[in-house]
């Protein structure tokens, strides 16, 4: 059983280069999430998805778009990256109020 | 707009000792549900208990348990008899019964185990 899978597990980007970033749940839930962590700034959230089809923003919206393509699949895209975007990327998901099941994260730096 | 606040950026205790990690929140909700999560230096992010809001008992999971403190939205876990395996961030987590689904956490507390 793979949970949740996101990929790349690592990726450096120039600043002004874009990329995806994939993330995929085999957990049939109806909730997709997207946090990036920062050094004593814990979780923020950048995007959900409450069900296939919607997306609403999080506390840090700013620089990045969604796609819930299906209810396996929501990707986060950096347009134009920035050196701020330097960060670990978690994907999450879960089914009403239980517990959320976590990626192993990604690394992105953009130098 | 909920926020969950962990005022311990780092605690260390002593190998068998006790040690308890603080969160408070902030709703007008009065149906929600409040998490630890573990997140040891794999980065994998782990469950470490939930406690439903409407529940008055506190959750416990083997040396793992909360003091929840609805009135004063305190949510604090205490870990008993502390072993190495349980250096790690403490994320204290925050969801509503209202229907958005956001999930917010908190900044994290580092512990550090002391042989």
């Amino acid at each position: 059983n793979a949970g949740v899978t996101q990929t790349p597990k690592f990726q450096v980007l120039k600043t002004g280069q874009s990329m995806t970033l994939q993330c995929a749940q085999d957990m049939n839930h109806n909730s997709m999430y997207w946090y990036r962590q920062d050094p004593g700034m814990g979780l923020r959230l950048i995007y959900y998805s409450a069900s296939e089809g919607t997306t609403d923003k999080g506390e840090v919206p700013n620089g990045y778009n969604v796609s819930r393509l299906n209810k396996r699949e929501f990707s986060l895209r950096l347009e134009s990256a920035a050196p701020s975007q330097t960060s670990v990327y978690f994907c999450a998901s879960r089914t009403g109020l239980a517990e959320a099941f976590f990626g192993q994260g990604t690394r992105l730096t953009v130098v | 707009a909920q926020t969950v606040t962990q005022s311990q950026p780092e605690m260390s205790v002593q190998e068998a000792e006790t040690v308890t990690l603080s969160c408070t929140y902030d709703t007008s909700e009065s149906d929600y549900y409040l998490f630890w999560y573990k997140q040891p230096p794999s980065r994998q992010m782990i469950l470490v208990i939930r406690q439903e809001a409407y529940k008055q008992q506190n959750a416990t999971e083997n040396r793992f348990s909360v003091n929840f403190q609805k009135a004063a939205k305190s949510f604090s876990l205490k870990i008993s008899d502390s072993q190495l395996g349980d250096a790690a961030m403490y994320f204290c987590a925050f969801t509503s019964n209202f229907g958005n689904e956001k999930l917010t956490f908190g900044t994290g507390t580092r512990l550090t185990i002391i042989p």
